[in-house]
């Protein structure tokens, strides 16, 4: 079956450019999450999608980052007035449960390279 | 804060060695541990999830064990293959969310 799938695979910006970031989960599943990983790093929780809900967004690290899932399934995460440090990967992964259930594996898009030059 | 750590960072092996690495997790407010495989440009790939103190789990040449009272997990990976070469990731599940290490990143030369 297919897996998460993210598009664009690259993306490179100008500081102060809008972008937008989409994620396509495996079908039926309940949540969705979304990370950012840093060269060097380990991927960093930013936000959490319960179908539609947006449960969790603590991990944004400005109001400059948004996110949705509007019906639940495709999720976008926007980032506006794109800065140097965020230049990242981007990683989505899908869930079939809620983060809270212990049979919560998570399966991961391939990511995002967002470079803001 | 919550602080996951791995050891080595990186690590270099022949083809043909054994070599193991270390994920360190709080020992507090455990939930599971997940061990992911990632391959450059591929995305990160499910290798174990674990639960109870004492845990081990084997795919193939790749195995785990796990200690939730000391918080550390061991992966192992017997006569390791070029195939094997990516980055391994433990993920520390307490709940409510998922908190990575950084990563160990193992090459294996043939």
């Amino acid at each position: 079956g297919a897996g998460v799938s993210q598009s664009p695979r690259y993306k490179v910006a100008k500081r102060g450019q809008d972008v937008a970031l989409r994620c396509d989960p495996i079908s039926g599943h309940v949540s969705l999450f979304w990370y950012q990983q840093a060269l060097g790093q380990g991927p960093e929780f930013l936000t959490y999608f319960q179908n539609e809900a947006q449960l969790d967004k603590s991990g944004l690290p400005s109001d400059r980052f948004f996110a949705e899932r509007p019906e639940g399934s495709v999720s976008t995460l926007k980032i506006q007035r794109t800065q140097q440090e965020d230049s990242a990967v981007y990683l989505c992964a899908s869930s079939l449960y809620n983060r809270e259930d212990s049979k919560n594996i998570q399966y991961f898009g391939a990511g995002t390279r967002l470079s803001v030059l | 804060i919550l602080n996951v750590e791995q050891s080595p960072q990186s690590l270099h092996v022949q083809e043909g060695d054994s070599t193991n690495f270390t994920c360190s997790f709080p020992s507090s407010n455990f939930y599971a541990l997940h061990w992911y495989r990632w391959e450059t440009a591929k995305s990160p790939e499910a290798l174990f999830v674990m639960t109870l103190n004492g845990d081990e789990k084997k795919k193939g040449r790749i195995s785990a064990t796990l200690n939730t009272k000391e918080g550390y997990s061991y992966l192992y990976i017997k006569g390791s293959q070029p195939e094997d070469s990516a980055t391994y990731l433990c993920a520390f599940n307490y709940g409510q969310n998922f908190v990575f290490g950084p990563g160990t990143r193992l090459s294996v030369l043939p």
